[in-house]
This record gives C-alpha cells, sequence and structure tokens, in this order.
C-alpha cells in the first residue's frame, strides 16, 4: 500500500510570494489533515477534511493560506503572500473513518521564507 | 482544552537498553486517545502505538509498550532492547472526543542511542 505522497519536498520562497503544496492521501482514506511544524515544537493542525468537506480550520490563518480537496482525494495547500514566520515544515496525513484515529504521515514539504 | 506536555528535551540511551519517554496530558473528555509518533531526522512521523482511555491493558507493539496511568495522566512510551535506528525525535499526542480525530502533539523528546 503507498503511503501519503507529497510535494514538493523542499522549497525556498522570498516573502510576499506565494507557494502551493500537493498531497495525495493514502488510497481510501476519507479524512485528510494538514499540519505545520515549526522548528523545535510538534506538529500543529491547520485544516482537516472530511472527503472534500472542512472539519475543522480553525487554526487556519485565512488571511493568507488557503486549502482545497476537489473530488474528496488530491488536496492543496496554498499560501498567499507568504511571511518569515510560514518558515516550516508542512505536513500532510491521512486515516480512515471508523479507526481509533492514527494517523499516516507523508514526507513533509520544508519551507523556507527569506 | 487538551494539553500534552513531555518535559525531556533529550534523553541518551546506550544500545540493548530499555528507555522510557515521559508523557502526560490534561482533558476534561471522558473518551480520548493517546499516540506516540517517531519523526527522524528525514522527517516523516512514523505512527508506533495507540492507547484507548477505556483500554484496560496497555498497548503493546514489538518493542514499543505504553505505560498508561489514568489517575496520574500519564502516558510514557517504553522502548526495550534500543537500536541505533531508534534515534530520532518522538511526540505523544492525543485525540479527543471532539473534532473529528484532531490530533494535540507534544514538544517532543529527542531520543539518542549510543553503542
Amino acid at each position: 500500500e503507498a503511503g501519503v505522497a507529497q510535494s514538493p519536498r523542499y522549497k525556498i520562497i522570498e516573502k510576499r510570494q506565494s507557494v502551493a503544496f500537493w498531497c495525495n492521501p493514502i488510497s481510501g482514506h476519507a479524512t485528510l489533515y494538514w499540519y505545520q511544524q515549526i522548528l523545535g515544537q510538534g506538529p500543529k493542525l491547520l485544516i482537516q477534511f472530511q472527503n472534500n468537506g472542512v472539519v475543522d480550520d480553525s487554526q487556519l490563518p485565512k488571511d493568507r493560506f488557503s486549502a482545497e480537496r476537489l473530488k474528496g482525494v488530491d488536496s492543496t495547500l496554498k499560501i498567499q503572500p507568504a511571511k518569515l514566520e510560514d518558515s516550516a515544515v508542512y505536513l500532510c496525513a491521512s486515516s480512515r473513518t471508523g479507526t481509533s484515529g492514527e494517523q499516516y504521515f507523508g514526507p513533509g514539504t520544508r519551507l523556507t521564507v527569506t | 482544552a487538551q494539553k500534552i506536555t513531555q518535559t525531556q528535551p533529550g534523553m541518551f540511551v546506550q544500545e540493548k537498553e530499555a528507555v522510557t519517554l515521559d508523557c502526560t496530558y490534561d482533558t476534561s473528555d471522558q473518551s480520548y486517545g493517546l499516540f506516540w509518533y517517531k519523526q527522524p531526522s528525514s522527517g516523516e512521523m512514523i505512527f508506533l502505538i495507540y492507547q484507548g482511555s477505556y483500554d484496560e491493558q496497555n498497548a503493546t507493539e514489538g518493542r514499543y509498550s505504553l505505560n498508561f496511568q489514568k489517575a496520574r495522566k500519564s502516558a510514557n512510551l517504553v522502548i526495550s532492547a534500543s537500536q541505533l535506528g531508534d534515534s530520532a525525535m518522538y511526540f505523544c499526542a492525543m485525540r479527543g472526543e471532539g473534532g473529528g480525530n484532531k490530533l494535540t502533539f507534544g514538544t517532543g523528546t529527542q531520543l539518542k542511542v549510543e553503542l
């Protein structure tokens, strides 16, 4: 079974530029999560999708971050415009419905904003 | 609100020895789940073990076991027979009753296994 795929793995941009990250979850996993992990901290949930609907986006900075999950499979997370404090690893995870909730993570995208 | 506390920023252990990584949690939920994840330097979070709040027995997965003490609100990870490949960052996380399986993570413990 293929794991969660993410791209790109690394991205360097200047502040005020825009960037997009892509995630493909494990086949059959209805729930998809985007986390932000700042260096030295644990991951923080940005947004959670159940199929193509948003379950929780309470910690998503909606003035600059947006995410979508069209057709309930792949997802993209966008930042526009980026700030220096957005430098972090962006992790995508997925889980099956009806389980204890263990989430399976992708390799992450390391974003550096200069 | 839920909170996870990991008080050990770094730990060292000799190869083949056992090590315990501490985790305490705070929640008002009656039903919750506790997870441990391993994050090697490559960055990927690897699921290790899960304990449900109503599970009467401590969870075990191979060399990993979870020492669950509900009254103390602790969920310590025990790694037996440490291997060099166990060197990584370890995160404790919690899922509460609401929020659709949202995980709250601690700050992590960096484990270094030495020869």
